[in-house]
């Protein structure tokens, strides 16, 4: 358990359907961050959100719509997507300030089919 | 603009040690991050050095910084299989400490 909790692990969706990430941490952190992890490529920073509000969106594409309802859930809502969106989404927390690093979930593994 | 590069594959006996290079751009980072990241799992912070640092020391970590070249390596003493995994190197971006951009990974193997 690495304090941050992901959920689902695995996930296979159609490009019509409608699904959604969750993401969780109980510690105490007030930064919240998505990443899209693609084999052997950067970690490629999709959303910062700090104390509930979006502080970043790196010209994501609108089928990818994050929500933080407080500081200690993530979600990212998927629709309509494509078969390159396939690939490891990753969530992890920090404070917003100083040097804790972030603190990784484990992720979720998502095919388009 | 913020770009981390490092090799992407390494190779090591057991029992060697490792070293992991990984070359930044931003001269204004503030930190710089090493993660490990096993298969199926997230990133896990190994270890983090402070600009101002040239060398931090944790066990059988060694971190090394030329600020001059931006150039940041990962040495691991006594490579042990339990050592394989993907290494990120990371940098805190400009006066944003908690922004971090990554580097793609390099795949520590360690063969017997």
């Amino acid at each position: 358990e690495t304090g941050v909790t992901q959920t689902p692990r695995h996930l296979v969706m159609g490009m019509t359907n409608k699904k959604s990430l969750k993401c969780e941490q109980h510690l105490g952190h007030n930064a919240m961050y998505w990443y899209k992890q693609s084999a052997k490529k950067p970690l490629e920073l999709m959303f910062v959100y700090s104390l509930e509000e979006r502080v970043e969106n790196n010209s994501v594409p609108s089928r990818f719509s994050p929500e933080c309802p407080n500081s200690s859930h993530l979600f990212l809502h998927l629709h309509t997507l494509q078969p390159e969106d396939s690939a490891l989404y990753l969530c992890a927390s920090s404070q917003d300030t100083g040097s804790g690093g972030y603190t990784f979930g484990s992720g979720t593994r998502l095919t388009v089919v | 603009g913020e770009d981390v590069e490092q090799s992407l594959f390494l190779s090591v006996r057991e029992g060697d040690s490792s070293v992991i290079n990984c070359t930044y751009t931003d001269s204004s980072s503030t930190y710089l991050y090493w993660y490990k990241q096993e298969p199926g799992a997230g990133l896990q912070l190994l270890t983090y050095i402070f600009s101002n640092m040239d060398m931090k020391q944790d066990q059988r970590l060694t971190v090394l910084l030329n600020k001059k070249d931006k150039h940041l390596s990962l040495r691991i003493a006594d490579t042990q299989t339990g050592d394989s995994a993907i290494y990120f190197c990371a940098e805190s971006i400009g006066s944003n400490d908690y922004k971090l951009s990554f580097g793609a990974g390099t795949t520590v193997t360690v063969r017997a």
